[in-house]
């Protein structure tokens, strides 16, 4: 069984167009995180939830709009889309905002053409 | 703020040869400190974690990493590299009560024959 999951693994879309990327987890997680790796590998934080409240928004912009239905998910939603939203978004969860270590979904390639 | 340097960008070793990637973190509190490792198209996997106790820290997979205060490094170390660990490798650093983790921009890992 997959801990942390997220669907679809690649997303291939045009410019303008409004996507969402799906994630849960099985861990029984309070906290829920996404990031970002661009093209030169570089990870950093988007956001960050616990028991489905939002604890960091890390300057992204405001077409990016994650969802929290319950504690076990966290989607991620963006509007017009732009070429360099193209990159790679991870999904990740940890047992608390006190336990550092994250557990990581395998990932959804965004390609904006 | 927090900040991870990872000096290497590509590192290439021969297969059965030791390893050691390095990393150097910035932070103010005691850091909780992680390798992860991304295999290629694939999510990040855990290698190990420090928090407390003993400096010297066991992972997954053979490898082994050191904190050491005093430089304020926390390097993986593998004695001997199979061709099974080529990979991008992650230092990352969080803290108590941390919202989120820094991560450094990666260590390309090529094994030679």
């Amino acid at each position: 069984d997959t801990a942390v999951s997220q669907t679809p693994k690649y997303l291939v879309t045009q410019m303008g167009n409004d996507k969402s990327i799906k994630c849960e987890q099985n861990l029984g997680h309070d906290t829920m995180y996404w990031y970002k790796q661009d093209s030169k590998k570089f990870l950093k934080i988007m956001f960050s939830y616990n028991n489905k409240e939002l604890i960091i928004n890390e300057t992204v912009p405001n077409r990016f709009s994650p969802k929290s239905p319950d504690k076990a998910h966290l989607n991620l939603h963006i509007n017009s889309l732009e070429l360099g939203d193209s990159a790679v978004y991870f999904c990740a969860s940890s047992q608390d905002l006190s336990r550092a270590e994250a557990f990581f979904g395998q990932g959804t390639r965004l390609t904006v053409v | 703020a927090q900040s991870v340097t990872q000096p290497d960008i590509h590192i290439t070793v021969s297969e059965g040869a030791s390893l050691e990637l390095r990393c150097n973190y910035s932070y103010g509190a005691t850091p909780y400190l992680f390798w992860y490792v991304q295999s290629p198209g694939q999510g990040l996997q855990l290698l190990l974690k420090y928090f407390s106790g003993d400096t010297l820290v066991q992972g997954i997979k053979g490898f082994e990493a050191e904190f050491k205060r005093s430089q304020s490094s926390f390097n993986l170390r593998k004695p001997s590299v199979h061709w099974s660990d080529a990979a991008e490798y992650f230092c990352a650093v969080g803290a108590m009560g941390f919202q989120k983790l820094v991560f450094g921009t990666g260590t390309r890992l090529l094994v030679s024959p």
